[in-house]
């Protein structure tokens, strides 16, 4: 199975920031790679596949990047409701693999 | 705009068999994968496999052999059963629509619409 690992784990920050998720794969996953945003008690939501496309009607401050192993998240300027978990997933190969989750709290 | 809703007994009895069934309205079954993923009690998500409309299917490796996932484009549902639970199969379970996107010279599938989930504890 194909490893993914966030990092950090958890990160604080204030609303304005700019906020850089990563997350690398045990081997290349080319740009097979989606973003969900998770929120408590809440379903996750697609946020950005295809590694960099940003999935419809999700704000433009959310982009990602990287390809192989390696990809990242960013939020260029965190908004109140950007207060939450993300998991990166990798769809190149079965099973699915998710990363271990990100949470972004208020610093 | 697609939904899901997921329903079921939110207690099974350890040893026995979990029966969750997902109910899709605003689309049609017979375009897409369709997906059960599951999030222990604050812990993270894992795939546990799909159903295509045509009936094929994909599991977990990791459940063993005790995981069946079903469709009945009619009713407009997918089901998943697992069997043998023990206290580790306590999670909140999601059914989801696993979408074909394509890009570059291939198509993968993705998460893009998620029902609101159903929690299941397994206890005697």
């Amino acid at each position: 199975d194909i490893q993914l690992t966030q990092s950090p784990s958890f990160l604080s920050a204030s609303v304005g920031d700019r906020v850089t998720i990563t997350c690398r794969a045990s081997q290349d996953i080319s740009s097979y790679l989606a973003w969900y945003q998770q929120k408590p008690g809440r379903a996750p939501k697609l946020v950005i596949y295809g590694a960099s496309t940003l999935q419809s009607g999700v704000p433009s401050r959310f982009s990602g990047s990287g390809s192989g192993t390696e990809f990242t998240l960013t939020i260029s300027s965190l908004q109140p409701e950007d207060f939450a978990t993300y998991y990166c997933q990798q769809l190149d190969s079965y099973p699915r693999t998710f990363g271990q989750g990100t949470k972004v709290d208020v610093k | 705009q697609v939904q899901l809703q997921e329903s079921g007994p939110g207690l099974v009895k350890p040893s026995e068999t979990l029966s969750l069934t997902c109910t899709v309205s605003g689309g049609s079954l017979s375009t897409s994968y369709w997906s059960w993923i599951r999030q222990p009690p604050g812990k993270g998500l894992e795939w546990i496999g799909y159903v295509y409309y045509s009936g094929s299917t994909k599991y977990n490796p990791s459940l063993k052999g005790r995981v069946t996932i079903s469709i009945d484009t009619s009713k407009k549902q997918f089901s998943l059963t697992l069997s043998s639970v023990t206290a580790a199969d306590t999670a909140m379970y999601y059914c989801a629509r696993d979408d074909l996107y394509c890009g570059g010279a291939s198509c993968r599938e993705v998460l893009d619409y998620w029902g609101q989930g159903t929690l299941v504890t397994v206890t005697s």
